[in-house]
């Protein structure tokens, strides 16, 4: 089964709403990471967070790692027509980078 | 943007043909990634590579062979393309050996076989 799921699959809100994604995943990680992936496109790396961090900001997100409840969280604050994409936590505690289903995020305007 | 392409973006082929699928990257970064995407769904890993003659399966079982000759190029290639290997191929790569590092994305191959 995957290392990574992520909740909700799909999220929609107005435009300048906050966005929050949840991951979770079954075995002890190093780090987790979050991508980001415009329709028909490549993933883009968007910010990694070590197992020994509680908390991470760069710009507009802001993930949140709970290694005890094996939980972390996406936020982006303010979104934008720009920021609907989906959005991949990726673990690495089976030895390889496992990527979650992904939240498929839409802002409407 | 990550300096790493994929040729051709799109494909649409007949059963039973061989294709390619290219990958190269500037960025000398030594392992490189595919995997496998349907839509909606998540990254599989196919195969991947440590560097030049290292080629390794990944978790999802595939059909598809790959080989490194340069550190810059990672092609896929299907001897006799099959409408199940319809799919979207991700290349991606990362600078270093560990897994747990971040990982550059081309824009992916969507591949129909008829």
């Amino acid at each position: 089964s995957q290392q990574g799921e992520e909740d909700p699959q799909a999220l929609s809100i107005q435009e300048g709403e906050n966005a929050t994604m949840n991951c979770s995943y079954k075995t002890s990680i190093n780090n987790l990471q979050w991508y980001r992936q415009n329709s028909g496109r490549g993933l883009v790396h968007l910010i990694l967070i070590r197992s020994n961090e509680r908390e991470k900001h760069s710009g507009r997100l802001r993930v949140t790692l709970d290694t005890s409840k094996k939980s972390s969280s996406l936020l982006i604050t303010a979104s934008r027509a720009a920021d609907t994409a989906s959005y991949f936590c990726a673990t690495d505690g089976a030895q390889k980078l496992v990527f979650g289903q992904g939240t498929r995020l839409t802002i409407n305007p | 943007e990550a300096d790493i392409y994929q040729t051709p973006r799109y494909l649409v082929i007949g059963t039973g043909k061989k294709i390619t699928l290219e990958c190269s990257q500037t960025m000398g970064h030594d392992k490189m990634y595919w995997y496998q995407q349907d839509p909606g769904m998540e990254l599989h890993l196919i195969h991947y590579s440590y560097g030049v003659n290292s080629t390794e399966k990944g978790d999802l079982s595939s059909e598809s062979t790959v080989s490194r000759i340069r550190t810059e190029h990672f092609p896929l290639t299907l001897e006799s393309a099959r409408p199940s290997h319809t799919s979207q191929y991700l290349c991606a790569s990362s600078d270093r050996q560990g897994w747990t590092d971040t990982q550059y994305f081309g824009p992916g191959t969507r591949l129909t076989v008829l």
